[in-house]
């Protein structure tokens, strides 16, 4: 059964504290994994997509990698703006329908 | 680029009361739409994948007579919540992917609070 586990759950930092949020996943076949960022009471907004293994890909203090197993959302120097929940989500190669599985996401508290 | 739009954004209602959610690709066409259901710290469920032109395809446990999901154009769907009741309170959120490659990303509207008094 394909899935897909964040940990931690929720992590609180000091401003400038960098860190990673940690995605494993079991999946027959990876056609794509995903990262979004949710603020309370939005929709998630999407930041990246990696397709295979030892793909890196990065935006302002962000960056994504991807390994057969697992993929880390890098946060360098961390601001209190980026204070989000970050979900990550994969696609099956062999779909017969486009849904995407969904981990429960992890809660970042950035403190001034 | 790739905007979600979704309408309303909060909907307080009656008991009975049937309540329709619009979904709309702003700037790229959608021949994929979804809509999830998002409970308080929870992750998003997927209740239902919609297709332009065709029926929508449900996710098990979701009822189809009361969730009703139209997609009539590339770029519009909509979600009718059917004689809700408190039950039905939660936040519904819609997504949609362009119809340029399956590998798209689904791209998110900014969700529908529904309370059902």
């Amino acid at each position: 059964e394909d899935q897909v586990t964040q940990s931690p759950e929720a992590l609180r930092l000091q401003e400038g504290e960098s860190s990673s949020l940690n995605c494993s996943y079991t999946v027959s076949g990876l056609r794509g994994l995903f990262w979004y960022r949710q603020d309370p009471g939005k929709g998630p907004e999407f930041l990246f997509t990696l397709y295979s293994a030892g793909e890196e890909k990065e935006k302002e203090r962000l960056k994504a990698t991807l390994t057969k197993k697992e993929s880390f959302l890098h946060i360098t120097a961390p601001k209190p703006e980026d204070s989000a929940t970050y979900l990550c989500a994969v696609q099956r190669l062999m779909n017969r329908d486009d849904k995407i599985i969904f981990g429960k996401g992890t809660r970042l508290h950035i403190l001034p | 680029g790739a905007v979600v739009s979704q309408h309303p954004s909060r909907v307080i209602c009656k008991s009975g009361t049937s309540v329709k959610i619009e979904c709309r690709s702003l700037d790229f066409q959608a021949t994929t739409m979804f809509w999830y259901r998002q409970f308080p710290k929870q992750s998003l469920m997927l209740m239902a994948t919609s297709n332009e032109g065709s029926k929508a395809t449900y996710e098990q446990g979701v009822e189809k007579d009361k969730f009703l999901i139209n997609h009539a154009s590339l770029t519009l769907s909509t979600l009718t919540v059917t004689s809700a009741h408190p039950e039905d309170s939660s936040f519904y959120i819609c997504s949609a992917r362009d119809k340029t490659g399956v590998s798209q990303p689904q791209h998110f509207g900014d969700g529908t609070r529904l309370s059902i008094l």
